[in-house]
């Protein structure tokens, strides 16, 4: 069984300024790693997945991630944030014998002016 | 850009009724699924469905539970006999591959 583990359940930070959220997962088998932004009111919006090839990953928005399978880590980033970016962010993660989305509880980012 | 629809985006139902929540997924995906998010709580998998049949589902997935492709465009989930701990955000899903997922705007379900 597979689990998500998001390490921060609220993350406050200034535009303009860098963030990072924070996820870390467990699984037995080879995993597919994904980060969806909910805002209010809102769907899922996938902003970026790792299926395999390069560890760095880029989406949309400005966001990155890198995988690091020895601290199995997937943790989201942003250079520069804009109030545009406040909402809920969800680490998920699914495995090669799996066909669901295990989901952490998500990091709501507050940008602050 | 193509999308997940789901319809209708609010329900609300008495306790004991049956509810059918409708989705149209990407018209080139293969793999369709259910999650559903109670209020405050991580979404939770409900079921997969794959060359028409449930590829997998989980413990939440119970008989009460079903889903139907019935005409290759639209998938439903339906809840026969709806109980309150039913009230939630449903989402649709499908994706092009196995495990990835791309998501509607969810369906609130309120059940009174």
């Amino acid at each position: 069984a597979q689990s998500v583990t998001q390490l921060d359940s609220q993350v406050p930070v200034f535009e303009e300024a860098p963030v990072e959220l924070r996820c870390n997962y467990s699984s037995s088998v080879s995993v597919y790693l994904f980060w969806y932004v909910q805002y209010p009111n809102q769907g899922l919006q996938l902003l970026l997945k790792y299926l395999s090839g390069s560890t760095l990953v880029k989406g949309i928005n400005g966001f990155e991630a890198e995988f690091n399978k020895s601290q199995t880590s997937f943790h989201l980033r942003k250079p520069s944030v804009h109030i545009s970016d406040t909402a809920e962010y969800f680490c998920a993660v699914s495995d090669q014998a799996s066909y669901q989305l295990t989901f952490g509880k998500g990091t709501k980012l507050s940008v602050i002016p | 850009e193509p999308e997940v629809t789901q319809t209708p985006s609010h329900q609300v139902t008495q306790m004991g009724q049956e509810v059918i929540l409708r989705c149209v997924p990407i018209s080139n995906h293969l793999y369709f699924y259910w999650y559903r998010q109670i209020l405050g709580q991580k979404v939770e998998f409900l079921v997969s469905f794959y060359n028409n049949e449930i590829s997998e589902k989980s413990e939440i997935f119970d008989d009460q539970f079903s889903v139907e492709r019935p005409d290759g465009s639209n998938f439903t989930l339906k809840i026969r006999s709806t109980k309150l701990e039913d009230s939630a955000m449903y989402f649709c899903a499908s994706g092009p591959a196995r495990g990835e997922a791309f998501f509607g705007q969810g369906t609130r379900l309120t059940v009174v």
